[in-house]
């Protein structure tokens, strides 16, 4: 069945610093892909999608690419911020345009140090 | 406006009792999920609904677990004998029609069987 993957954690940086969170996933089809985020004391709440092959999806200064030839969509940001310190889940679906059955990674905790 | 509720936040019960959790989604989503999320986990995926219908029940465990939304909107998530290893936070989530891939999260119940 569909299955996601994604880089243990805790990871810890400083602030500034670059980050790649890798997720990689198993899926019969075409998937779409999501990260979503979970802030302290918050729900989780979709941060970033995209829906086909070489698609990029962005948002608040984070960016993943869809990656069809390795089966992957890393989460990338240039510079991060202490704002930023959450639980990150990559995730997938195996429809776009109607409800479906959404699975998500185990997550990776960011920490960022002043 | 108000977000998905979910009640109770906290649920303390003994091995073999039965429980219900209740999830109010968030008026006019059309779809609603049940996940099951274990400490340092993701979500685990339970149901979900389109409407009335359960579209997806797939991951259910076994037969103690059930869930109905008479109505399409409030579910119910149901346990029945209840063990020591269904202690997790279960969350629900609800979804728009134009937009089925946001998934907006309540904030849990956090089930605890002694």
């Amino acid at each position: 069945g569909n299955s996601v993957t994604q880089m243990e954690g805790p990871v810890t940086l400083s602030e500034e610093a670059f980050l790649t969170i890798n997720c990689t996933y198993t899926a019969t089809g075409y998937p779409s892909l999501f990260w979503y985020v979970q802030y302290p004391g918050e729900g989780l709440q979709l941060l970033l999608k995209a829906t086909k092959a070489d698609d990029k999806g962005s948002n608040k200064g984070f960016e993943a690419t869809y990656r069809k030839e390795t089966t992957s969509f890393h989460l990338e940001k240039g510079s991060v911020q202490v704002s930023d310190s959450a639980v990150y889940f990559c995730a997938l679906s195996d429809r776009y345009s109607s409800a479906s059955k959404i699975i998500f990674g185990s997550g990776t905790r960011l920490s960022i140090r002043p | 406006g108000a977000g998905v509720s979910q009640t109770p936040s906290n649920k303390v019960t003994e091995k073999g009792k039965y429980v219900e959790l209740r999830c109010d989604p968030i008026s006019g989503h059309t779809a609603l999920y049940w996940y099951r999320q274990s400490l340092g986990q993701g979500p685990e995926f339970l149901i979900y609904f389109q409407g009335t219908g359960a579209a997806d029940d797939s991951g259910l465990p076994n037969d103690r677990f059930f869930a109905v939304r008479p109505e399409g909107s409030v579910s119910t998530l149901k346990i029945q004998r209840t063990e020591r290893g269904d202690s997790a936070v279960y969350l629900c989530a609800s979804t728009r029609q134009d937009a089925p891939e946001k998934l907006f999260f309540g904030s849990g119940t956090q089930l605890s069987v002694l």
